[in-house]
């Protein structure tokens, strides 16, 4: 099945700060999502975004289906971004939808 | 537009038990996924209900097993319940069945303590 992986593992920023994270994926895919889990242990959705470029507010995201991989940019980050990202990924024969070990962000103020 | 909705919130048993977990979907999702998080993971995908129907199904043991009702809300069912089997379980919904292609949408989860 496909892999997903990724990276940093831990973040710490300084409120302010802008950050990238990374994810990739070992096959071809229908679907990838990012999430950030808040401390209660609520997935939130971020993006649905299998290719392409999407942007909602101080995020934002790229997937580049081709190269299998995708980005989660944060602007201006806040201490209430502070949490789990996880990129997950549904590869082309559909048999199940795989979440990333996640990073961990920490904004200080 | 109610989301997800999951029951209970905690959940503390024995080991050798059986629980059950309950799941709503988002209004106009006829499918549901069930995810097992373990502290400090990635959830895994333990199966996925369309139609009453388990559908799809990761690698995990007979022990887990599930049910859809008409109104397309779900439960989980564990039997003989292990020490490795404290975690947090997520429910997901999606508005497409055969393939989870679709934006999944996840409940809060149930977090089951097994002493």
């Amino acid at each position: 099945g496909i892999q997903v992986e990724q990276s940093p593992p831990d973040l710490i920023l300084q409120e302010g700060a802008n950050s990238t994270l990374r994810c990739n994926f070992s096959d071809s895919v229908n679907n990838l999502q990012w999430f950030h889990q808040n401390p209660w242990g609520q997935l939130i959705n971020l993006f649905y975004i299998p290719s392409g470029t999407k942007q909602n507010g101080r995020l934002s995201a790229t997937t580049v289906a081709t190269e299998r991989y995708s980005l989660l940019y944060i602007s201006s980050s806040q201490t209430t971004d502070s949490g789990v990202y996880f990129c997950a990924a549904l590869d082309n024969y559909g048999q199940n939808f795989v979440f990333g070990p996640g990073t961990r962000l920490s904004v200080l103020p | 537009d109610a989301g997800v909705t999951q029951s209970p919130t905690h959940l503390i048993k024995t080991r050798g038990q059986q629980v059950t977990l309950r799941c709503s979907p988002k209004s106009g999702h006829d499918t549901v996924s069930w995810y097992q998080q373990a502290l400090g993971q990635g959830p895994q995908f333990i199966f996925q209900y369309y139609e009453e129907e388990e559908r799809q199904r990761g690698n995990f043991p007979d022990r887990f097993s599930g049910h859809q009702f008409p109104n397309y809300s779900s439960e989980l069912n564990v039997n003989a319940l292990l020490l490795g089997d404290s975690a947090l379980y997520l429910c997901a919904s999606s508005p497409e069945s055969r393939v989870m292609s679709y934006e999944q949408y996840f409940g809060p989860g149930t977090r089951l303590t097994v002493t």
